[in-house]
C-alpha cells in the first residue's frame, strides 16, 4: 500500500521561511494527485490552507503557498508568525475515489 | 456560508455500532463529495471514506472496508457514517468535510467541528 510521507517536524524562526514536503513511498507526486494542505492546532478541527496543488482557500494569508518541488508536493510558509505553530497535513488522491493523508509535520516557531 | 454540523459525542461498548451525522447548512449538498476523516488520540488524520450524494457513490479506506457505511439523506442535507463491530482502536474524533468544489476529484474544503467516539467496556 502506498504511503504518503511528510517530515515529522520542522523548526522555523519568526519571519523565516520553511518548506514542508509531501511525497509518495513509491513514485512522484504531480498535480494529478490533487494535493491538499491542512493546518491543525490541538483540540481544533483541521483548517484548509491549499487545495488542488496551489489554490489558497478563502481567508488564508498569502504567506502560505503550495507547489510541486521535484517529485513532491510542497507547502511554503514565508514570513512565519507565532500562530503558524501547528501540525500540517497533506492529502493526496490515489485514484478510484481514495485519498490518503500524510503523517503530518509539527512546525515550531522559535 | 457553508457550515457542517455534526452530532454529539458517543460512548460505545466494543462490538456495538455507532452512527454519526453531519448536516450541511448554508450551501449545496447533493453535488459535492462529503468526506469522513478520523483522528485517534495523539495521532494524525486518517481518511475513512466519502459519498457523492447525487450519485450515491461511496468509497472507503481499505482499513475500514466492510465495517463502515456512509449514507446521505438529500432531503435533509445530512450525511451519516455508521461503524459496526466497534473496537478500541476506533476511538477517535470523527470529522466530516465537504469537498471544495463539485468537480471530482476535489479534496476536503469545509470541515465540521468533529464528533468524539469512545469505545470502552
Amino acid at each position: 500500500q502506498t504511503v504518503v510521507t511528510q517530515e515529522p517536524s520542522f523548526s522555523v524562526s519568526p519571519g523565516g521561511t520553511v518548506t514542508l514536503t509531501c511525497g509518495l513511498s513509491s513514485g512522484s507526486v504531480s498535480t494529478s494527485d490533487y494535493p491538499g494542505w491542512y493546518q491543525q492546532t490541538p483540540g481544533q478541527a483541521p483548517r484548509t490552507l491549499i487545495y488542488n496543488t496551489n489554490s489558497r482557500s478563502s481567508g488564508v494569508p498569502d504567506r502560505f503557498s503550495g507547489s510541486i518541488l521535484g517529485n513532491k508536493a510542497a507547502l511554503t510558509i514565508t514570513g512565519a508568525q507565532a500562530d503558524d505553530e501547528s501540525d500540517y497535513y497533506c492529502v493526496l488522491y490515489m485514484g478510484s475515489g481514495i485519498w490518503v493523508f500524510g503523517g503530518g509535520t509539527k512546525v515550531t516557531v522559535l | 456560508q457553508v457550515q457542517l454540523v455534526q452530532s454529539g459525542s458517543e460512548v460505545k461498548k466494543p462490538g456495538s455500532s455507532v452512527k454519526v451525522s453531519c448536516r450541511v447548512s448554508g450551501g449545496t449538498f447533493n453535488s459535492y463529495s462529503l468526506y469522513w476523516v478520523r483522528q485517534a488520540p495523539g495521532q494524525g488524520l486518517e481518511w475513512v471514506g466519502r459519498i457523492i450524494p447525487i450519485l450515491g457513490t461511496t468509497n472507503y479506506a481499505q482499513k475500514v472496508q466492510g465495517r463502515v457505511t456512509i449514507t446521505a439523506d438529500k432531503s435533509t442535507s445530512t450525511a451519516y457514517m455508521e461503524v459496526n463491530s466497534l473496537r478500541s482502536d476506533d476511538t477517535a474524533v470523527y470529522y466530516c468535510a465537504r469537498a471544495y468544489d463539485v468537480v471530482v476529484p476535489a479534496a476536503m474544503g469545509v470541515w465540521g467541528k468533529g464528533t468524539t467516539v469512545i469505545v470502552s467496556s
